[in-house]
């Protein structure tokens, strides 16, 4: 069945960038998402970028998609500590938009 | 825009109990997911709702797990009996169009 795979783990130095990275096998994926999660809550939609395009950028998020490699990364420009928190991978699915999900990375932002 | 609200957000139960969960999603949205997160993973989908009719129940537990959503707006999630494995965050989601989907705090279930 499909499988997005990411890294566990990311740690940060406050002010540095971040890229977290993801890998994917539906190559037929028409959408692929970033989403955050904070200790307790539900799953915030970042961003998301559609498949016939290779990079999308919004405000200190850049996500750049190589469909070749099926491979996704979500970069995040001058991290802060708010910024700490899991990050999950998505693609869509099927026929009804199903969401897969990676099992995240979690980003650690250190001073 | 109010967003995605679940009730309740923790429950404890007893392996065998029944537990219910409640979902109400963004006014409008016609397409509403239940998924299931278990501890250091990402959500799996359990149902999908397009207004009133499901879509897409394949990994959904059928001997313990059901699902309604009356009047294509609120709905409920029900598991009965529980067990150990069950305990997870059961997040809910609405979608207007599809590909955006947004997601309520959840209900965190821990079955003992």
């Amino acid at each position: 069945g499909e499988d997005v795979e990411q890294s566990l783990f990311l740690s940060v130095r406050e002010g540095d960038s971040s890229v977290i990275n993801c890998t994917y096998t539906d190559s037929s994926s028409t959408y692929l998402y970033w989403y955050k999660q904070e200790p307790g809550a539900g799953l915030q939609l970042l961003t998301y970028i559609f498949s016939n395009m290779d990079m999308k950028q919004d405000q200190r998020l850049t996500v750049l998609l190589n469909k070749k490699d099926k491979h996704l990364s979500l970069r995040i420009a001058d991290t802060q500590t708010g910024d700490s928190a899991i990050y999950f991978c998505a693609v869509i699915s099927g026929g009804y938009n199903k969401l897969i999900f990676g099992a995240g990375t979690r980003l650690a932002v250190h001073p | 825009e109010a967003g995605v609200a679940q009730s309740p957000r923790y429950k404890i139960i007893e392996k065998r109990q029944s537990v219910a969960f409640w979902c109400n999603p963004i006014s409008g949205h016609a397409t509403l997911y239940w998924y299931q997160q278990i501890l250091g993973q990402g959500p799996k989908l359990l149902i999908q709702f397009q207004n009133n009719g499901v879509v897409d129940d394949s990994q959904l537990p059928k001997d313990r797990f059901s699902a309604e959503r009356l009047k294509g707006v609120d709905s409920t999630l029900k598991i009965q009996p529980a067990k150990l494995e069950d305990s997870a965050v059961y997040l809910c989601a609405s979608s207007l169009e599809g590909y955006e989907q947004y997601f309520g705090p959840g209900t965190r279930l821990t079955v003992t």
